[in-house]
Parts: structure tokens; C-alpha cells; sequence
């Protein structure tokens, strides 16, 4: 079944203590992007990646880090985690760009930074 | 700064009814806009989505109307039913941008009543 998997689906953590969110896709995708969803701001884009070491900002990428050393895993990073950063946070991947494919999005992380 | 602003923020619509979300953009090079539906504790997964070649699209009871001189589209969703309840999403893109870089819009809440 094609789908992107993400880890752990609900986390509660404290101020500065440094988390990995990750993602993992199973069809090959290129694109992989990494979003925030907040009430009344929608979904914003925190990174992206266009392939395998190419990733590039979105439009929220402060406090955050990715990496992407393999074609099927870019995970999120927050070295020291604040409370604004409380949000759900989405995955998703892309076959590639030019074709504007589906974007295929994970089930979602809950993160709750005390 | 919204680039794609939505409204309404939730909308309440008897069985049989139609929705109608409405969404505005900013940015002239977008030449691609989706719709993502959303249902609790999912990921977004599309919808239907338009060019800007086309005034219209139609996929069974939803349909996106555009209008490329007022910079607005909308989706209508035609004898509306209790399993549409969910939250929609209008997006932009442009091929300028990376391919995979979706602006979304705020968010319609949808609650359908039998």
C-alpha cells in the first residue's frame, strides 16, 4: 500500500529537549515537504526536498531542521523545542515537481511542547 | 501574509444543500489550484484540482469555478452529504517556485446535518 508513514503520531515534550518527528514514504517519491497546520493559518510549508541532500526552506523554517539522506526518509528536527512550536504537523511527498503530482500526506504528529 | 486567503472559516449546510467555499490569491504566477479534504486525525488528501486554462471543472457533486481576472476560485459541493463533513483546503502553486510548493488557504470547517 502506498503511503507515507510518520513517527510518533502524538508527542508531549519540554522546552529544549531536542525531538526527531520522522517520515518515511514507500513509492519513490522525489518531492517530500514538511508542514505545520495551526487554527486559522492553515497548513504552512517548514521544508522542503527536491531529492536526496536538496532541501531547501519553506515558509516557517525557523527553530526547525531536516535532513535527507536517503530517498524515502526526510525527518523533521527541533534541536530545542519552544512552545510556540506546539502545533499538528504534516508530511507529505510528491512524485516530482514539474508535473505538479498529488501530494501525498501523512497521518499527522500532535506535538505539545510544555 | 496570507497569499491565499479562504472563507468562509466554517460553514453549516443541511443535507442536500450546497456548500460553496470561496478562495482568493495574490500572486499572478500561481497556475495550479487544488483542493485537499481533510477528515479528523487524517492527513489532507486532494480533492480536485483546476488550471487556469479552464473556467470549470466537475468531478461527480464538486466543482471548482475560476475566475483568473478576479483572482478567485471556489468549490461547490453539490447535494451536500453528513460523510462530506470535514475540513477543505484550497492551495496554489507556480512553476516558478518548486514544484511541490503548496500555499494553502486557511481552512473551511464543513459540517453537513442530516
Amino acid at each position: 500500500e502506498a503511503q507515507v508513514t510518520q513517527n510518533p503520531r502524538y508527542l508531549i515534550t519540554v522546552t529544549g529537549k531536542k525531538l526527531t518527528v520522522t517520515c518515511s514514504q514507500n513509492m519513490n517519491h522525489e518531492y517530500m515537504s514538511w508542514y505545520r497546520q495551526d487554527p486559522g493559518l492553515g497548513l504552512r510549508q517548514i521544508y522542503y526536498s527536491m531529492n536526496v541532500e536538496v532541501t531547501d526552506k519553506g515558509d516557517v523554517p525557523e527553530g526547525y531542521k531536516v535532513s535527507r539522506k536517503e530517498k524515502r526518509n526526510f525527518p523533521l528536527i527541533l534541536e530545542s523545542p519552544s512552545p510556540n512550536q506546539t502545533s499538528l504537523y504534516f508530511c507529505a511527498s510528491t512524485l516530482d515537481g514539474l508535473t505538479k503530482n498529488i501530494q501525498y500526506f501523512g497521518a499527522g504528529t500532535r506535538l505539545s511542547v510544555l | 501574509q496570507q497569499q491565499v486567503k479562504q472563507s468562509p472559516q466554517s460553514l453549516i449546510v443541511q443535507k442536500g444543500g450546497i456548500s460553496i467555499i470561496n478562495c482568493a490569491y495574490e500572486n499572478t504566477a500561481f497556475d495550479y489550484f487544488p483542493w485537499y479534504q481533510q477528515f479528523p486525525g487524517k492527513g489532507p488528501a486532494l480533492l480536485i484540482a483546476i488550471r487556469p486554462d479552464v473556467s470549470e471543472k466537475k468531478e461527480g457533486r464538486f466543482t471548482i469555478s475560476f475566475n483568473k481576472s478576479a483572482k478567485q476560485f471556489s468549490l461547490h459541493i453539490m447535494d451536500s452529504q453528513p460523510g462530506d463533513s470535514a475540513t477543505y483546503f484550497c492551495a496554489a502553486s507556480s512553476m516558478e517556485t518548486s514544484g511541490s510548493r503548496l500555499t494553502f488557504g486557511e481552512g473551511t470547517q464543513l459540517t453537513v446535518n442530516p
